[in-house]
Formats: structure tokens, C-alpha cells, sequence
């Protein structure tokens, strides 16, 4: 009964890299969150994406920041040319159905060097 | 913009006593979740409350959820020291955004 599964855990990025966070979300969950959370502050909302479909994306920075959930595999969080303040971290969480409760992974821990 | 605002930031407290979190919002929510986040991992989730007014209780852990759906509250009876972590709470608006909304949480230390 696996939880929801992101890696890498750790990445360390030198700027201007790209970074890949991947997500796969819990069996049976087609909904995908991601959430990024900076030094204290709280989680912000980036992303809500369905089977090969964005749904909202109103939290993503217009640029350098994307992110797919295709057909087959995980759902994918890139960020091109990473800058310091990315350094963060970057939670992903799924739900079986719109509105239903979100469970989260245990994240993946973003130091741009 | 819909924020929530928790209440007190710290927490020091000895094993055995009791507290209450708080969160609070100008604004309405269909369903308020909380979670427990450890240092280096993922907030868990606890409870989620949907009706105002409702009252959930966890072993030691009463949650409930203000009648106007904009408030609620954690209370934790005798706590202790396996309690410590980082209490989130996080609400989903209404008219069908499934994103959450979280407040900036409220780190429970409790001293053996």
C-alpha cells in the first residue's frame, strides 16, 4: 500500500541547471498537486494537473517553471535555469477524485548552488 | 487572496498538559484539513472537517470546525513528548478550486 513517492529526495542544482522533480502519486489517484515550500513560510499551491491535463496553474511562475502528468509515469516538475531562490521544498500530493483529501509525499529538497 | 492564520506560531509545553491551535480565516472554506509535518518529510494528514460546527476527535485530539466554516481549532488533551512536530492547517475554497490553502503552521515542542 505504497504512499505517494517522490524523487530525487535531495537534488542540489547550480544555477542556471535544470531540475526534474518527479511524483508518482498514490494507486488508484489520477489528481496531482504539487506544492513548494520556502524556509518559514508556509506550502503555496503551484500546480493541479490530471492525466495529461493542467488543470490549474495559477500558483506556477510564469517562467522557467513547468509541469506534466502524462499518460504512463510520473507526473514531472521542471524548473530550467534554477536561480537561488528556488532553493526549497517541493511536495507533491494526489487525491482519487477532484475534491477529495490530499495525501502527501515526502518531498524532494531543492539546493541551488 | 484567501489566507489562514494559525495561532500561537510556537509551542512549549510539558507532557500532560493540554493545548488548543487555532486557525483562523476572513474567508470561507468547504473543508478544512490538518496535518502533521516531522522535520525532512510530508505533512500527514490528520482529519478533514466539512460541516460548520463539526467535531472530530482522534484518540487525544479534538478538532472542530467553526459554524461558519472560517475557523477551527486542534485540541490536544495530556500531551506528549511523541506529539511534537509542526500542526498545519489548510483549507479548500469554495466553488470547486482544489487547491489548498495553508497557514504557516504552529511548531508543538513538548518537554518530558
Amino acid at each position: 500500500n505504497a504512499g505517494v513517492m517522490q524523487n530525487p529526495r535531495h537534488l542540489v542544482r547550480r544555477r542556471g541547471q535544470e531540475a526534474r522533480l518527479r511524483c508518482s502519486p498514490m494507486k488508484g489517484h489520477s489528481h496531482v498537486y504539487w506544492y513548494r515550500q520556502l524556509p518559514e513560510e508556509g506550502l503555496k499551491f503551484m500546480v493541479y494537473l490530471q492525466k495529461e491535463n493542467i488543470i490549474d496553474e495559477s500558483g506556477m511562475p510564469k517562467e522557467r517553471f513547468s509541469a506534466e502528468f502524462p499518460k504512463e509515469g510520473p507526473s514531472i516538475l521542471r524548473i530550467q535555469q534554477v536561480v537561488r531562490g528556488d532553493s526549497a521544498a517541493y511536495f507533491c500530493a494526489s487525491s482519487p477524485d477532484r475534491g477529495r483529501e490530499q495525501f502527501f509525499g515526502p518531498g524532494t529538497r531543492l539546493t541551488v548552488l | 487572496t484567501q489566507l489562514l492564520e494559525q495561532s500561537p506560531q510556537f509551542l512549549s509545553i510539558q507532557e500532560g498538559e493540554n493545548l488548543t491551535v487555532y486557525c483562523n480565516s476572513s474567508s470561507v472554506f468547504s473543508s478544512l484539513q490538518w496535518y502533521r509535518q516531522e522535520p525532512g518529510e510530508g505533512p500527514v494528514l490528520l482529519v478533514t472537517v466539512v460541516t460548520g460546527g463539526e467535531v472530530k476527535k482522534l484518540k487525544r485530539l479534538t478538532f472542530q470546525f467553526g459554524d461558519a466554516r472560517k475557523d477551527s481549532s486542534l485540541h490536544i488533551t495530556a500531551a506528549q513528548p511523541g506529539d511534537t512536530g509542526l500542526y498545519l492547517c489548510a483549507g479548500a475554497s469554495q466553488g470547486g478550486s482544489e487547491k489548498l490553502v495553508f497557514g504557516k503552521g504552529t511548531k508543538l515542542t513538548v518537554n518530558p
